[in-house]
C-alpha cells in the first residue's frame, strides 16, 4: 500500500503565484486533513473533510481553499500566495476519525 | 488556553535514562488521546494510543488522567535512536479532527 502520497515534496513560490497541492489515499478512508507546519511549532488544522463531496474549514483557512470531489483525492489550493504561507504542509487520513492519521511525507513550500 | 499544551524542551537525556513527558488538554470532552513521534523532516507516525486504563508497549508506558486531564509519556532505558519530538494529540469527541501539541524534543547523547 501507497499509504498517503504528496506531491510536489518541495516548491518556491512567487509571492501571488497559485498552485495547488496534490494529496491522494489508498485506503478508502472516509477522513482527511490538511496541516501546516511552522518551524518549532505544532501541526495546525487548515480544513478537513469527513467524506467526498464534504469539506469544513479548520483554525487557520484563509488563504487557501480546497475540494473533496472522490474518496482518495483531497488537493489543497493556494491563491495569491504570500510569505505568511510559507511552511511544510501534511495531508493526513483516518478510517474513522477518532483513530491513527496516517500522513504524507509532506510539501515543503517557500513563497519569496 | 490553548487546547493541548506540551513542555517543547528539548530534554538532553543520555543513553540509558528514563525521561517523562506531559501533554495537558483544556477540553473536558476529549475522548481519544495518541502519542505521535517526529523525525526531523519528517511526517509524524502514530507511537502509541493512550488508554484510560493506562498501557505499555516494550520501553514506552503511556498514561491519561481524566480528572487532571493530561496524558504522559514515560520511556524507559532510553536510546540513541528515540532522539525526536514527541507529539501530543488529542481528539474531542464528536469532532474528529486531531487536535496536535506543539511537541517535546528529545535529545539521547552517548
Amino acid at each position: 500500500n501507497a499509504g498517503v502520497t504528496q506531491t510536489p515534496k518541495f516548491r518556491i513560490l512567487k509571492i501571488g503565484q497559485s498552485m495547488t497541492l496534490q494529496c491522494a489515499q489508498d485506503m478508502n478512508h472516509n477522513y482527511m486533513y490538511w496541516y501546516r507546519q511552522d518551524p518549532g511549532m505544532g501541526l495546525k488544522l487548515i480544513y478537513y473533510s469527513v467524506g467526498a463531496g464534504i469539506t469544513d474549514k479548520g483554525e487557520v483557512p484563509n488563504g487557501y481553499n480546497v475540494s473533496r470531489s472522490t474518496t482518495e483525492d483531497f488537493p489543497l489550493r493556494l491563491e495569491l500566495a504570500a510569505p505568511s504561507q510559507t511552511s511544510v504542509y501534511f495531508c493526513a487520513s483516518s478510517s474513522q476519525g477518532d483513530t491513527e492519521a496516517f500522513f504524507g511525507q509532506g510539501t515543503r513550500l517557500t513563497v519569496v | 488556553r490553548k487546547e493541548v499544551e506540551q513542555d517543547p524542551g528539548p530534554f538532553n537525556v543520555p543513553e540509558g535514562a528514563t525521561v517523562a513527558f506531559n501533554c495537558t488538554y483544556s477540553n473536558s470532552a476529549s475522548q481519544s488521546f495518541f502519542w505521535y513521534r517526529q523525525d526531523c523532516r519528517k511526517e509524524p507516525k502514530l507511537l502509541m494510543s493512550v488508554y484510560s486504563s493506562g498501557n505499555e508497549d516494550g520501553r514506552f508506558t503511556a498514561q491519561l488522567n481524566r480528572a487532571s486531564q493530561y496524558i504522559s509519556l514515560l520511556i524507559r532505558d532510553s536510546k540513541l535512536s528515540d532522539s525526536a519530538t514527541y507529539l501530543c494529540v488529542v481528539i474531542k469527541g464528536g469532532s474528529y479532527i486531531p487536535t496536535f501539541g506543539r511537541g517535546t524534543s528529545l535529545i539521547v547523547h552517548p
